[in-house]
C-alpha cells in the first residue's frame, strides 16, 4: 500500500529564511504526487503538484525518485506561509489520495 | 462562491443517536469524497462515489453509510456514533477519478461532529 511519511510535526522558521518540508513516500509504480495546504480558518486547497512542474507562491516541489523524496522548497518564507502543508501521493491508482501526517510551518517575524 | 459546501459547519449528536451530515457542489464533478479528520491527525478517505457508483475503503467501519442521490449532493450517515466518531468530516471533490493529470480535489470547510 501506498505510505507517505512527514517527518517534522512543527517546522518554524523566521520569514526570509530557506524553508524545506520533508516528505518520503513508498511507491511501486509512477508516482504523482501532491502538497495540499490548510491555512488557517481556511479550507484544505492544492498548493502544487509534480507532474506540473510549477511554482506556486514561491514554493516548488521536486520529485527524487532515487531518494523517494517529495520535498517542498521554498528560497524566502513569508508569514503567510503559515499553515499546514499536507504531502500527498494517491492510492495505488487514480486519483484517491493518501495524506501524509501533516507539518505545521510557522514562519515568525 | 462557494464550490462545495458542508452542513451543518458544527454538529452535536449525542451517543448512538444516528446523524447525517451533508455536502453538495456546484462543481459538476464526477468524483465525490468524504474524509474523516480526527485532531492532530491527516484526513483519512472513508469512501468516494464516481457518479453513483459507491466505493467503500478497507477499513471504513460499518457504521458510516452514505448516499449520492444526485450529482450535486452526497450525505454521509453515522448510524450509532461512537465516542471515538468525533472529528472534522471533510467533503471533497474532483472532475475525475482515473486521470490524476489536472485532477484536484476540492475542498468543503468541513463539519466538526461532537458525540456527547
Amino acid at each position: 500500500a501506498q505510505r507517505v511519511t512527514q517527518p517534522e510535526k512543527l517546522l518554524s522558521v523566521f520569514k526570509g529564511a530557506p524553508v524545506e518540508l520533508k516528505c518520503n513516500y513508498s511507491y511501486s509504480g509512477s508516482p504523482e504526487l501532491f502538497w495540499y495546504v490548510q491555512y488557517s480558518r481556511q479550507r484544505l486547497q492544492l498548493l502544487l503538484r509534480h507532474i506540473s512542474r510549477e511554482s506556486i507562491k514561491g514554493f516548488t516541489a521536486d520529485l527524487n525518485k532515487g531518494e523517494t523524496s517529495f520535498h517542498l522548497k521554498k528560497p524566502f518564507a513569508q508569514e503567510e506561509d503559515s499553515a499546514m502543508y499536507y504531502c500527498a501521493p494517491p492510492m495505488e491508482y487514480g486519483n484517491k489520495l493518501v495524506f501524509g501526517a501533516g507539518t505545521i510551518l510557522r514562519v515568525k517575524s | 462562491d462557494a464550490m462545495v459546501i458542508q452542513n451543518p459547519r458544527y454538529q452535536v449528536t449525542q451517543f448512538g443517536k444516528p446523524v447525517t451530515l451533508s455536502c453538495s457542489q456546484t462543481l459538476n464533478h464526477n468524483v465525490m469524497y468524504w474524509y474523516q479528520q480526527k485532531s492532530s491527525q491527516a484526513p483519512k478517505l472513508l469512501f468516494h462515489y464516481y457518479d453513483k457508483d459507491f466505493n467503500n475503503e478497507a477499513d471504513t467501519p460499518d457504521n458510516f453509510q452514505s448516499r449520492r442521490p444526485n450529482t450535486s449532493f452526497c450525505f454521509l450517515d453515522i448510524r450509532s456514533p461512537g465516542l471515538g466518531d468525533a472529528a472534522m468530516y471533510l467533503c471533497a471533490t474532483s472532475r475525475d477519478l482515473l486521470q490524476v493529470r489536472d485532477n484536484e480535489q476540492f475542498f468543503g470547510p468541513g463539519t466538526r461532529l461532537t458525540v456527547l
